[in-house]
């Protein structure tokens, strides 16, 4: 079964800095996820992506954050300047049509760790 | 506001004891529910979805709108059903899901 993939597994940096986080969704999607999951928290949504633009996102989506699909596969996640409260597992997921009418596929996660 | 509650963190149970996972979900439109499972060491995966009212793994979960609950059950527990259970609202009118704060289930042997 095809997979959703996520680069790099493991992320440190230090507070205040950019970090990029890399995803290549399932290839025949049109929808793209970014979840996170703070240690001992729930998942939570950031921000879906269709069409080349932003459908919704949350009140953790702020300015510090963008999404991008640079080319035909990656889909990334910056954070421009990260805080400590950034760290967390961060998931992308992609769907062939909207949530409501097709499973989530997951990646594997990226964990951020902020010092 | 939109909410998906999982009263349990944690359920232990016997292998072939049967096994309820509760969800109780706040939306005023017309909710798409799930279960979504990790087991260990491996990624988020979809387990059912209450509009295919299908059983997977031998689990199966009716969406109640007068109770609001989508309750996960599973008449004989095994160890391998052992993983992270989280329940999903998906919007009808928005292209996003949110998730209940997961209950982790564990047979016993």
């Amino acid at each position: 079964e095809p997979e959703v993939t996520q680069t790099p597994s493991h992320q440190v940096t230090q507070m205040g800095q950019e970090v990029i986080l890399r995803c290549v969704p399932i290839s025949n999607h049109l929808y793209f996820y970014w979840y996170r999951q703070i240690l001992g928290q729930k998942v939570e949504f950031l921000v879906s992506f269709y069409n080349n633009e932003i459908s919704e996102k949350s009140e953790i989506f702020d300015d510090q954050f963008s999404v991008e699909r640079p080319d035909g596969s990656n889909f990334t996640l910056k954070i421009r300047s990260t805080k400590l409260e950034d760290s967390a597992m961060y998931f992308c997921a992609s769907s062939v049509m909207g949530v409501t009418n097709e499973k989530l596929f997951f990646g594997s996660g990226t964990q951020l760790s902020v010092l | 506001a939109q909410r998906v509650t999982q009263p349990e963190k944690l359920l232990s149970v016997f292998k072939g004891a049967p096994v309820e996972l509760k969800c109780n979900y706040s939306y005023s439109g017309s909710p798409e529910l799930f279960w979504y499972v990790q087991y260990s060491r491996q990624r988020l995966q979809l387990l059912l979805r209450h509009i295919s009212r299908e059983s997977i793994k031998g689990f199966t979960a009716d969406l109640n709108k007068g109770e609001t609950s989508f309750h996960l059950k599973k008449p004989f527990a095994q160890e391998e059903d052992s993983a992270m259970y989280y329940c999903a609202l998906g919007y009808s009118s928005a292209s996003k899901i949110i998730f209940g704060s997961g209950t982790r289930l564990s047979i016993r042997p």
